[in-house]
């Protein structure tokens, strides 16, 4: 079945420096979507990215997607403590049917050191 | 913001009994979906629901599980069944369906289930 891997599993990190966690699926994708997860909380919608190269910004965070629709990657600038959390990518199939079931990705745990 | 509710918080049911989750989506939305998510691990799809009918759902919901949206603004996951292995925090989540077709997802905040 459709599979979608992230590396790295686990990010420790200074506060200020960068991170980044990459995202592939098996499948060629419809869309992604990026999601956040805090310790003990639910999966919080970050941004979607639709077109093949499509580039995201969100202040410091950075989102792309592959040429080829099956890999994207989140960029965060100068980590702060108020990033931490697991930070998922999602991939839909089916684009615009009654399903667009979300295909999460393994997850990248981020840890912040102040 | 709307938001979507999920009650209980946390269940707890002994192996073998019924359980029922339950949510209220975000009213104008027409996807429902439920996931869930063993501890610490990723979160799976089990099922969508679309004109009161399942769309699709994954091989994880088999016999024992079923949905219902009994009225215009409940969505329910039933167990029948429990087994240990159900234990995990369970996600309802709706999308909006007019206009544009690619819309997110909303989360609710879980319901945590634990089978003893």
């Amino acid at each position: 079945g459709q599979q979608v891997m992230q590396i790295p599993q686990y990010q420790h990190v200074q506060e200020g420096e960068d991170f980044t966690t990459y995202c592939n699926s098996s499948t060629t994708l419809s869309n992604i979507q990026w999601y956040k997860q805090r310790p003990g909380g639910h999966p919080v919608f970050l941004i979607q990215l639709v077109k093949s190269g499509e580039v995201k910004k969100q202040k410091r965070l950075t989102f792309q997607f592959g040429e080829a629709k099956k890999n994207s990657s989140l960029h965060i600038t100068a980590t702060q403590t108020t990033d931490v959390g697991t930070y998922f990518c999602a991939g839909v199939r089916n684009y615009g049917g009654a399903t667009n079931k979300l295909i999460f990705g393994t997850g990248t745990l981020l840890a912040v050191q102040p | 913001e709307p938001e979507v509710t999920q009650t209980p918080s946390h269940q707890v049911t002994q192996m073998g009994q019924e359980v029922i989750l339950r949510c209220v989506p975000i009213s104008n939305h027409l996807y429902f979906y439920w996931y869930r998510q063993i501890l610490g691990q990723k979160v799976e799809f089990l099922v969508s629901f679309y004109n009161n009918e399942i769309s699709e759902k994954s091989e994880i919901f088999d016999d024992q599980f079923s949905v219902e949206r009994p009225d215009g603004s409940n969505f329910t996951l039933k167990i029948r069944s429990t087994k240990l292995e159900d234990s995990a925090m369970y996600f309802c989540a709706s999308r909006a369906g007019t206009g544009v077709s690619n819309q997110p997802q909303h989360f609710g905040d879980g319901t945590r289930l634990s089978i003893l």
